[in-house]
């Protein structure tokens, strides 16, 4: 059972315009939302995270966006850069469940310059 | 401050083989946890330890085991290896207290054949 999805398997966007990557859950007792960026060869590094008490959160480049009623939450990366061209990951964790968290299949980002 | 480091980074074992692997996390980390990734599936959570003690455990048989020693340097365990093992195993530290953010290894390689 696929708590945390990432339906888009990939995505490819133009260099200065906006990414968006969606994730939706099925969890209701997800309070913690995180996105990675991984690249190849490399493990994830960590690039932001929401609360359940807020629905939008940013960080320079990067926003992230939550729907709790619709158990969806979305990354926007504006302006795109290649540098930007990586697999990211969606997860969510349960306050309390110290560090169990699930992530989702992933989403492949090409910028194209 | 060093990152989280895994070894070794590659290694083919034969089916019904047994392998350690080898995770330090980043100094002053008291949790890590370990994923498994393979295509398609993402990262599964397999087990988190802190202070020496298993917090969290995910849905894998037991072939797969751990532990963690007092400097926090963690080994996992995959016994009677199988074909479908072969992944790319990931080792994530935190401090395990509060916040939800974790720093990952580069993983280790592992091919079942």
């Amino acid at each position: 059972d696929q708590q945390v999805k990432q339906n888009s398997p990939s995505l490819s966007v133009q260099e200065g315009r906006i990414s968006i990557l969606n994730c939706d859950y099925t969890n209701s007792m997800f309070d913690y939302f995180l996105w990675y960026k991984k690249y190849p060869a490399e493990g994830p590094t960590f690039l932001i995270s929401i609360s359940s008490i807020k629905d939008k959160n940013e960080d320079g480049r990067f926003t992230v966006f939550l729907n709790k009623s619709a158990k969806h939450l979305s990354l926007h990366i504006v302006p795109s850069q290649p540098g930007d061209s990586a697999v990211y990951f969606c997860a969510a964790s349960v306050t309390g469940g110290y560090q169990k968290v699930t992530f989702g299949t992933g989403t492949k980002l090409q910028v194209i310059p | 401050k060093a990152g989280v480091t895994q070894t070794p980074r590659y290694l083919i074992k034969t089916r019904g083989q047994q392998v350690t692997l080898s995770c330090s996390p980043i100094s002053g980390h008291r949790s890590v946890s370990w994923y498994q990734q393979t295509p398609g599936q993402g990262l599964q959570f397999l087990f988190e330890y802190f202070s020496e003690t298993q917090r969290n455990k995910g849905n894998f048989p037991g072939r797969f085991s751990g532990r963690q020693f007092s400097n926090s340097r963690s080994e996992m365990n995959v016994s009677t290896l199988e074909l479908g093992d072969s992944a790319l195993y990931l080792c994530a530290s935190s401090t395990g207290t509060g916040v939800r953010e974790q720093y990952f290894g580069p993983g280790t390689r592992l091919t079942v054949t």
